[in-house]
């Protein structure tokens, strides 16, 4: 079965660029979406089709997909934006998703 | 507003079954697939399977198969979800998640996403 791995936590401080990764065999290939979740709250797209983002979703989000691995990027990051992120990604008529990365804004 | 407004908590023993329930409003429920998702304590989140509220049609995870049914009363905007020989490892938040997107015309590749969420159904499997 397909699998995308993400680093379990990232670290980054107030004001600098976070990035995410989620990488799976051939991912490029694909189209990658990611969702933030935030305690007890119910996860919230922030990018889809790689580079999308939702309406709603602050400039400081972007995304990009290439080779095995898609990466969310966070701009100028705000201690707003810790959460847990998710990539997901659909194999044929299967979505999966990754294990989540938790984002520390210290 | 467009929501999704799911069912109340669940407390189930082993072997029996759940069924929880995702009622739409504010878009055209037929419209948008309907997507359920899981998440264990402390865990991350578990694609379980979609629906397609127009015509019935649905796709499992491989992990689910046999044990999990996925229906709709299109005259009340209600998805269900009924799983089966509950285990203890059951134990998580259901969430109900509308999908938008599609199939890209070139590839082929399927760009659904979940847009809109429901709060979720927690169940709890205990003896």
């Amino acid at each position: 079965s397909y699998e995308l791995t993400q680093p379990p936590s990232v670290s980054v401080s107030p004001g600098q660029t976070a990035s995410i990764t989620c990488s799976g065999d051939k991912l490029g290939d694909k189209y990658a979406c990611w969702y933030q979740q935030k305690p007890g709250q119910s996860p919230v797209v922030v990018m889809y089709k790689d580079n999308k983002r939702p309406s709603g979703i602050p400039e400081r989000f972007s995304g990009s997909n290439s080779g095995n691995t898609a990466t969310l990027t966070i701009s100028g990051t705000q201690a707003m934006d810790e959460a847990t992120y998710y990539c997901q990604a659909w194999d044929s008529i299967t979505a999966v998703f990754g294990g989540g990365t938790k984002l520390t804004v210290l | 507003q467009v929501q999704l407004v799911q069912s109340g908590t669940e407390v189930k023993k082993p072997g029996a079954s759940v069924k929880v329930s995702c009622k739409a409003s504010g878009y055209i429920f037929t419209s948008y697939d309907i997507n359920w998702v899981r998440q264990a304590p402390g865990q991350g989140l578990e694609w379980m399977g979609w629906m397609n509220p127009n015509s019935g049609n649905t796709g499992y995870a491989q992990k689910f198969l046999g044990r999990v049914t996925m229906t709709r009363t299109t005259s009340i905007s209600t998805a269900y979800m009924e799983l089966r020989t509950l285990r203890f490892e059951d134990t998580a938040v259901y969430y109900c998640a509308r999908a938008r997107g599609g199939d890209d015309y070139w590839s082929g590749e399927r760009y659904f996403y979940m847009d809109v969420w429901g709060k979720g159904t927690t169940v709890t499997v205990s003896s």
